[in-house]
Formats: C-alpha cells, sequence, structure tokens
C-alpha cells in the first residue's frame, strides 16, 4: 500500500532564516505531487504540484520554491522566512485523474 | 478560474441525528470531479466521497451521502446517524477533468460540532 510521509511534523524558525520541507511518498511510480498551504481557520491553498522529476508549476508567486530531486520526493523550500509564511504545509499525492492522498503535515512557526 | 463557496462557517448535529453541509461551484466547465474531505483536530485530511460530473447518480459511502445538481451547481453533503467521530472541518473541492495535474480548488470549510 501507499504511505506518504511529511517531516519535520513542527518548525519553528526566525524571520530571515531557510526553510526545508520534505516530503515522500512510498508504494508507487511517477506519482503527481502537490503542495498545500493552510493558514489557521481557513482553506487550502495550492502553492505548487509536480507531475515529474525536475517539473514544477508554481501557482501562487511568492517567497516560496520547490524541487522535485527525485521521482517521490519533494521539497519545499525559501531563502529567507517571512511572518506570513507561517501556516500548515500539507503534501498530497495521486495518480494519474483520481483524488489527491494527503501527509501528515507540518506546522510552521515563523516568529 | 474555479470557484468554491462553503457559506456555513460552523455546524451542530446532535449524535445519531442527520446533519447536511452545504457547497456550491462556479465553473464553465461540463466535465470535472468534486470531493468532500475531513480534517479532523489531527490536520490529517482525509476523502470522504467523489463525485464524477458526468455521473448522474449521486455517490454514497456508508452514513455519508451527497446531492449532487449539476445545473444549480450545488454538491452537499449529508451524514446521516452523525458519530461522535464525525466532528471535524470539512472541505468541499473541486477538479476539472482537463489537464495533466489533478489540481484541487478548495473553499473555506465547515467546522461540525457533534454533541451528546
Amino acid at each position: 500500500s501507499q504511505t506518504i510521509h511529511q517531516w519535520p511534523a513542527t518548525l519553528v524558525q526566525p524571520v530571515g532564516s531557510p526553510l526545508s520541507l520534505e516530503c515522500t511518498v512510498e508504494g508507487t511510480s511517477n506519482p503527481n505531487l502537490y503542495w498545500y498551504r493552510q493558514a489557521a481557520g481557513r482553506g487550502l491553498q495550492l502553492l505548487f504540484y509536480s507531475v515529474g522529476i525536475g517539473q514544477i508549476s508554481s501557482e501562487v508567486p511568492q517567497n516560496l520554491s520547490a524541487s522535485r530531486p527525485q521521482d517521490r520526493q519533494f521539497i519545499l523550500s525559501s531563502k529567507k522566512l517571512l511572518l506570513s509564511d507561517s501556516g500548515f504545509y500539507l503534501c498530497a499525492w495521486n495518480l494519474g485523474a483520481y483524488e489527491q492522498y494527503f501527509g501528515p503535515g507540518t506546522r510552521l512557526t515563523v516568529t | 478560474a474555479q470557484t468554491v463557496t462553503q457559506s456555513q462557517p460552523e455546524m451542530s448535529v446532535q449524535e445519531a441525528e442527520t446533519v447536511t453541509l452545504s457547497c456550491t461551484y462556479d465553473t464553465s466547465e461540463s466535465d470535472y470531479y468534486l470531493f468532500w474531505y475531513k480534517q479532523p483536530p489531527s490536520r490529517q485530511m482525509i476523502l470522504v466521497i467523489r463525485q464524477e460530473a458526468y455521473k448522474q447518480q449521486n455517490a454514497t459511502e456508508n452514513r455519508f451521502s451527497v446531492n449532487f445538481q449539476k445545473a444549480a451547481k450545488s454538491f452537499s453533503l449529508k451524514i446521516s446517524d452523525s458519530q461522535l467521530g464525525d466532528a471535524a472541518m470539512y472541505f468541499c473541492a473541486y477538479r476539472s477533468a482537463d489537464g495533466t495535474a489533478s489540481k484541487l480548488t478548495f473553499g473555506t470549510g465547515t467546522r461540525l460540532q457533534v454533541t451528546l
């Protein structure tokens, strides 16, 4: 069966520091991968998605970037965090036309 | 661009009763998918139910069913025999049938409280 992992689960970082969040999927090949952000009390906003290694599409221009160095690995990064980057970050995967499956998420607090 | 609207920020239901959560969407497309996701306090998103727009029959998964009205662009979720474990945020989501990546557009969510 397929599983999706995210780490870290919780992160507290000062403003201006770098960020690296990792997502990996097991038990499948060539999945579509997605990064979402959920601000407090709000819905999910799609940040990036990837349909293959090295292929990244950005949905919202901002302080973040994404990379996909391996088939089942998706990384969310920032060179300098802003206060507005605080939130709950969710990674998701799917195959083709079907529903997305979400990871456990990372709670990021920028202080 | 597609939009998804959930007009009920909070709902409450008594245990064993039935509750309906509302969702409307705006699209010019004829083929698409609609989903309901549940987000419990753990915050992991869990798929509840899926509806394909080309299917007239409403989807059902155990105690969960939908009322899909394509012409009205409405997609409500009915939870029967509510249980304490149903307490969560519920998100309605839209996905176009086009494109390689199935990007989801989410509503703002409805917080469901289940009382004894």
